[in-house]
């Protein structure tokens, strides 16, 4: 079945840095990315995806690159501020059958003011 | 409004007893899903149902018991609950159980055996 690794598991950064946040998978088959965060106390939240057929998606603040051959992709958050402060979740699905997101094992970011 | 909706929030039971956790979703999705996190925030598939069929099973003890008596609702029974079943668990719902759209999470139940 798919693996995903992520790193860093926390990750703690002066408020207007950037954050980067990297999984790898192990499933050439995954073609479905998505990044969640959680807040404490909550269920986790999709906050982007990408899907194989591109590179790189960009949302305000936060970017996803996607690399298919080395099969990496990361969560970019540009000008980071304390609500950004969460537990981040990446995913992987392969697009045959009925399979679920496989997620990797959270990074916890802290944004101090 | 909420979109996934789960009860109860809160969990606390002695070892032995059997309890349930219920789940609703409002967004017309097809499948519903129920992941356990572990104290380690670890996300783990237990069972996936698309239009009341279980299509996912992963290697989760028989005490748990998934039903799903229409395609909004999904519950969770747990029989003779064990220490180790403390966890927070989570209801998700999504498009279909082949299309690559993000889940929505329910916001969960936190489950203490004691």
């Amino acid at each position: 079945g798919e693996n995903v690794e992520q790193h860093p598991s926390t990750l703690s950064v002066q408020e207007g840095d950037s954050a980067v946040i990297k999984c790898t998978y192990s499933d050439s088959a995954s073609n479905y990315f998505p990044w969640y965060k959680q807040e404490l106390g909550k269920g986790p939240q999709l906050i982007i995806d990408i899907r194989s057929n591109v590179g790189e998606k960009k949302d305000q603040r936060i970017a996803v690159t996607l690399n298919k051959t080395a099969k990496h992709f990361s969560l970019h958050i540009t000008e980071t501020q304390p609500e950004d402060s969460a537990v981040y979740f990446c995913a992987a699905r392969r697009n045959s059958g009925y399979s679920t997101l496989t997620f990797g094992k959270g990074t916890m970011l802290l944004v101090s003011p | 409004d909420t979109a996934v909706s789960q009860t109860p929030k809160y969990l606390v039971t002695q070892m032995g007893n059997d309890k349930s956790i219920k789940c609703e979703q409002n967004l017309g999705h097809d499948t519903m899903y129920w992941y356990k996190q572990d104290s380690k925030k670890f996300l783990k598939i237990m069972f996936s149902y698309n239009n009341k069929e279980l299509i996912i099973n992963e290697t989760v003890p028989n005490r748990f018991s998934p039903k799903s008596p229409d395609k909004a609702h999904l519950n969770l029974h747990i029989n003779s609950l064990e220490l180790g079943d403390s966890a927070v668990y989570f209801c998700a719902s999504s498009q279909g159980p082949t299309a690559n759209y993000g889940y929505t999470f329910g916001s969960g139940t936190r489950l203490t055996v004691v």
